[in-house]
């Protein structure tokens, strides 16, 4: 059973490189969630769905992008990398949005 | 606007000492509150909801609506309640998160 699964675990990036943040889960959940975490700041949640085809923008969508064409998968994409979005994403599921299951995290840097 | 403040950055304690991390929410409505945990080197998970009213690992905490708070309580600590705690608030279909509180539990 392996939940929540986040590919990669580290990345490097240039600023203005693109790259996609893949997230799968096995639990059949209809909620997913995006979250980035910055010392000292918390999570703060980027995007969200709660269902295949259902998206919706959190408190930092700037500069992210989101898709939701299967239960299973959520990927989330930056488009021009910027500085300002290293930090450490983390993918979570729920099958009612309380209790979340989160993935075990990417770790980028944009250089 | 719906907000959860963790005042504290970090708290130091020695082992054995009792533990309280404050959590304050602001909130229009009922609010459904959890703390979650994050554990050097594991995935942040889901410690304890409020309206579960249970103890898990002899942590409690107790909403306030009063107060709007839902501090976390331990009496005795131990040293591998050492993590990066979180208070959540429910709100709609998603999960807001406040800014964390490190617990240092030292020998």
């Amino acid at each position: 059973n392996a939940g929540v699964t986040q590919t990669p675990k580290f990345r490097i990036l240039k600023i203005g490189q693109s790259m996609t943040l893949q997230c799968t889960q096995d639990m059949n959940h209809n909620y997913m969630y995006w979250y980035r975490q910055d010392p000292g700041m918390g999570l703060k949640l980027i995007y969200y769905s709660v269902g295949a085809g259902i998206t919706d923008k959190g408190e930092v969508p700037n500069g992210y992008n989101v898709s939701r064409s299967t239960t299973e998968d959520f990927p989330l994409r930056l488009e021009l990398a910027a500085p300002s979005q290293t930090s450490v994403y983390f993918c979570a599921s729920s099958p009612l949005g309380e209790k979340l299951f989160f993935g075990s995290g990417t770790q980028l840097s944009v250089l | 606007a719906q907000r959860v403040t963790q005042p504290e950055k970090l708290l130091s304690v020695f082992k054995g000492a009792p533990v309280e991390l404050k959590c304050n929410y602001s909130y229009s409505g009922s609010p459904e509150l959890f703390w979650y945990v994050q554990y050097s080197r594991q995935r942040l998970q889901l410690l304890l909801r409020h309206i579960s009213r249970e103890s898990i690992k002899g942590f409690t905490a107790d909403l306030n609506k009063g107060e709007t708070s839902f501090h976390l309580k331990k009496p005795f600590a131990q040293e591998e309640d050492s993590a990066m705690y979180y208070c959540a608030l429910t709100n709609t279909d998603k999960l807001i998160f406040g800014t964390g509180t490190r617990l240092q539990v030292f020998p």
